[in-house]
C-alpha cells in the first residue's frame, strides 16, 4: 500500500527554536497533503492543506506566521514551527491524497513535538 | 457544517468480547465514511469504508454499514483479539475528497 514517511518522529527543543517536519510520500504522487494537529485524547485537528505549488490554506484559528508550510513537490512536505513555545508541544501528523484516490488519505506516524 | 460524533472511551473488552464503538454525523450532500485505527506509536491507517447509503466495509472481522436514515456509521466485531487494542477514529469526507472530518477517537483495550 501507499507509503507515507514523517520525520522526525520525536523531537525535543528549546523555547524559542524553530523545528521543521517533513512528510514524504514514498511512492506515490501527493497533490494535497495535510497537516493535523492531535491533542492528548483528543480528535485530530485540521491545521491547513496543502496543494503541491501552491500556498497553504489555514484553517481558523491556526496562525500561518508560526505554523509554516512548504509544499514544493509531489512528493513532500513540511511544516516548520516557528519560535516554538511550551504550548505548542503536540503530537502532529501529515497526511497525503494521492491523486488516482482522492477519498483516501494516506497518513505519516506523527511527530511529538515536546518543548521545554 | 459537516461533523462526527464518536463514543467515548476508552473500552475495555476482554478477549472475544463483542465490539461496538458508536459514529454518528452530520452532514450536507452524501458524504463517504470512514473507520481509521492508530495502533500504538504509529499513524492512522484506513481500517474500512463506505461510500453510499447502505454500503458496508469491512476490514480484519470488523464492519460498519453506512445508515442513512440514522445517519450512523457504527463500528463493529464479533470476538476482539488482544491485537486490536488501539485507538478508532470514525471520519467523514466530502465526495471530491476535499475536507476530512474526524471524531474524537475511541481508545480500545483488549485483555487476554
Amino acid at each position: 500500500g501507499a507509503v507515507v514517511s514523517q520525520h522526525p518522529s520525536r523531537v525535543i527543543c528549546k523555547s524559542g527554536t524553530s523545528v521543521k517536519i517533513e512528510c514524504r510520500s514514498l511512492d506515490f504522487q501527493a497533490t494535497t497533503m495535510f497537516w493535523y494537529r492531535q491533542f492528548p485524547k483528543k480528535s485530530l485537528m485540521l491545521m491547513a492543506t496543502s496543494n503541491e505549488g501552491s500556498k497553504a490554506t489555514y484553517e481558523q484559528g491556526v496562525e500561518k506566521d508560526k505554523f509554516l508550510i512548504n509544499h514544493a513537490s509531489l512528493t513532500l512536505s513540511t511544516l516548520t514551527v516557528t519560535s516554538a513555545h511550551p504550548e505548542d508541544s503536540s503530537f502532529y501528523i501529515c497526511s497525503a491524497r494521492a491523486l488516482l484516490a482522492l477519498e483516501k488519505l494516506f497518513f505519516g506516524s506523527g511527530t511529538q513535538l515536546s518543548v521545554l | 457544517g459537516d461533523s462526527v460524533t464518536q463514543m467515548e472511551g476508552p473500552v475495555t473488552l476482554s478477549e472475544e468480547a463483542f465490539l461496538t464503538i458508536n459514529c454518528t454525523y452530520t452532514a450536507t450532500g452524501y458524504p463517504s465514511l470512514f473507520w481509521y485505527v492508530q495502533y500504538p506509536g504509529e499513524g492512522l491507517q484506513l481500517l474500512l469504508k463506505a461510500t453510499k447509503a447502505d454500503d458496508k466495509g469491512s476490514n480484519k472481522g470488523f464492519e460498519a454499514t453506512y445508515r442513512k436514515e440514522t445517519t450512523s456509521f457504527h463500528l463493529e466485531k464479533g470476538s476482539v483479539q488482544v491485537s486490536d487494542s488501539a485507538v478508532y477514529f470514525c471520519a467523514l469526507s466530502d465526495r471530491a475528497g476535499n475536507q476530512f472530518y474526524f471524531g474524537t477517537g475511541t481508545s480500545l483495550t483488549v485483555i487476554p
